[in-house]
């Protein structure tokens, strides 16, 4: 069982290109969520999807957007990346009964 | 939306010391707790929960204790070990939705 999987693990964007961060989760969870982890400042939530169609913003959505793309699959787009953007994302998803469970993470870096 | 206040930011105990961390919330509708714990450089991983119809959950050295009254909830670790150094997170939920997290509190267990 994987769990949680998100791609890449590093990146390193100039400031005003564009990516897309990767996750698929095989528990057959329901929601599925997008964090930035920056120091001092705890996990904020970017984005999330409570079920596969659906999608709603979070604390810090400027900047993001994102595609529920089936129930196993959730992506995160940066259009045109800023120094701001620069943080660790975590992908994460939950199945009701219990907490989220997290992926790996993305270290990216805007230059 | 909730909020999540989480005290102390960093702790620093001797080994085979007690550890306790706080975490304050304003919904309380909130009926979910997790907790996670987060080594450098890695994900955050649950670690032990509770349900807003329980007073008191142990798990070997860890134990969660909720006061649903005042909206509050601790981290017990006892008998702490220098591999219990960490960042520990608090999270809240009313729902199987969206996760709230506090800022964390950084545990270092020195021998």
């Amino acid at each position: 069982n994987a769990g949680v999987t998100q791609t890449p693990k590093f990146q390193v964007l100039k400031t005003g290109q564009s990516m897309t961060l990767q996750c698929a989760q095989d528990m057959n969870h329901n929601s599925m969520y997008w964090y930035r982890q920056d120091p001092g400042m705890g996990l904020r939530l970017i984005y999330y999807s409570a079920s596969e169609g659906t999608t709603d913003k979070g604390e810090v959505p400027n900047g993001y957007n994102v595609s529920r793309l089936n129930k196993r699959e959730f992506s995160l787009r940066l259009e045109s990346a800023a120094p701001s953007q620069t943080s660790v994302y975590f992908c994460a998803s939950s199945g009701g009964d219990r907490g989220a469970f997290f992926g790996q993470g993305t270290r990216l870096t805007v230059v | 939306g909730e909020n999540v206040e989480q005290h102390p930011s960093t702790l620093s105990v001797q080994e085979g010391d007690s550890a306790v961390i706080k975490c304050t919330y304003s919904d309380s509708a909130s009926n979910y707790f997790p907790w996670y714990k987060q080594e450098l450089g890695k994900r955050p991983q649950l670690i032990i929960d509770i349900r807003s119809n329980v007073g008191e959950k142990k798990d070997q050295r860890i134990a969660v204790t909720l006061n649903k009254t005042a909206k509050h909830f601790s981290l017990h670790i006892t008998e702490t070990q220098p591999e219990d150094s960490a960042v520990y997170f608090c999270a809240v939920t009313s729902g199987y939705s969206t996760l709230t997290f506090g800022k964390g509190t950084m545990l270092l267990v020195s021998p």
